[in-house]
């Protein structure tokens, strides 16, 4: 899910497959973590989230999983439907003290119908 | 319905003007955050406040002030010392720890 430069990774799937969106975040004392979905001209929406002593959370549908020894996160989208098509970040935050969120760049998710 | 409301939709500066972005939130939160996100790119940070009264600069604040006089309200100025404000501006808020932010639908900010 990382990128550099203007260009955000793109991931073009089937309707109906699953989706995999990944995330590197950057600070490994970072202890909450937020995937959000932006539809184009509006503010992200939010997700799922987790916290860092878990490995896994699941909601509708979504599925997210935190592997604290390489610092990736990771957003499961079951089944996936043309309304999924978005851009998604993930984010980190890195102190509960100040609700600072780091976010990554981004991945385009295009769902082919 | 609780949310967070952000306005104009679009603005326009000309050279040299200030501009100020209202955001609103009737979620009763203590915290408020506005970001900047350029295409292609993520949301960084420009100014935050965690109270009433008080804020703190981000990652990017030079060119940017605020004001936090009501717990609902957290206005944006973009100050002609910003030379490059074309933008989409978010504001989001938070109520306490390990909870996500909610955010508005963005000012999508031009130059004349």
């Amino acid at each position: 899910g990382e990128s550099v430069g203007l260009h955000l990774p793109t991931l073009s799937v089937q309707e109906g497959d699953n989706s995999i969106i990944n995330c590197a975040y950057s600070n490994s004392a970072s202890d909450y973590f937020i995937w959000y979905k932006q539809e184009s001209g509006k503010g992200p929406q939010f997700i799922i989230d987790i916290r860092s002593n878990m490995d896994k959370r699941q909601g509708q549908r979504v599925t997210v999983l935190l592997n604290k020894t390489v610092k990736h996160l990771s957003l499961q989208i079951a089944a996936t439907q043309p309304g999924d098509s978005a851009v998604y970040f993930c984010a980190e935050e890195g102190s509960s003290n100040t609700g600072k969120l780091i976010f990554g760049q981004g991945t385009t998710l295009q769902v082919k119908p | 319905d609780g949310g967070i409301t952000q306005s104009p939709k679009y603005l326009f500066r000309k050279e040299g003007q200030n501009v100020t972005l209202s955001c609103e939130q009737n979620l009763n939160h203590d915290a408020m955050y506005w970001y900047r996100q350029d295409p292609g790119q993520g949301l960084r940070l420009i100014y935050y406040s965690q109270i009433v009264n008080d804020f703190q600069k981000g990652d990017i604040a030079e060119g940017y002030s605020v004001s936090r006089e009501k717990k609902e309200s957290f206005p944006l100025t973009v100050t002609s010392a910003q030379k490059n404000p074309t933008a989409f501006y978010l504001c989001a808020s938070v109520g306490r720890a390990y909870q996500p932010q909610h955010f508005g639908d963005g000012t999508r900010l031009s130059i004349l």
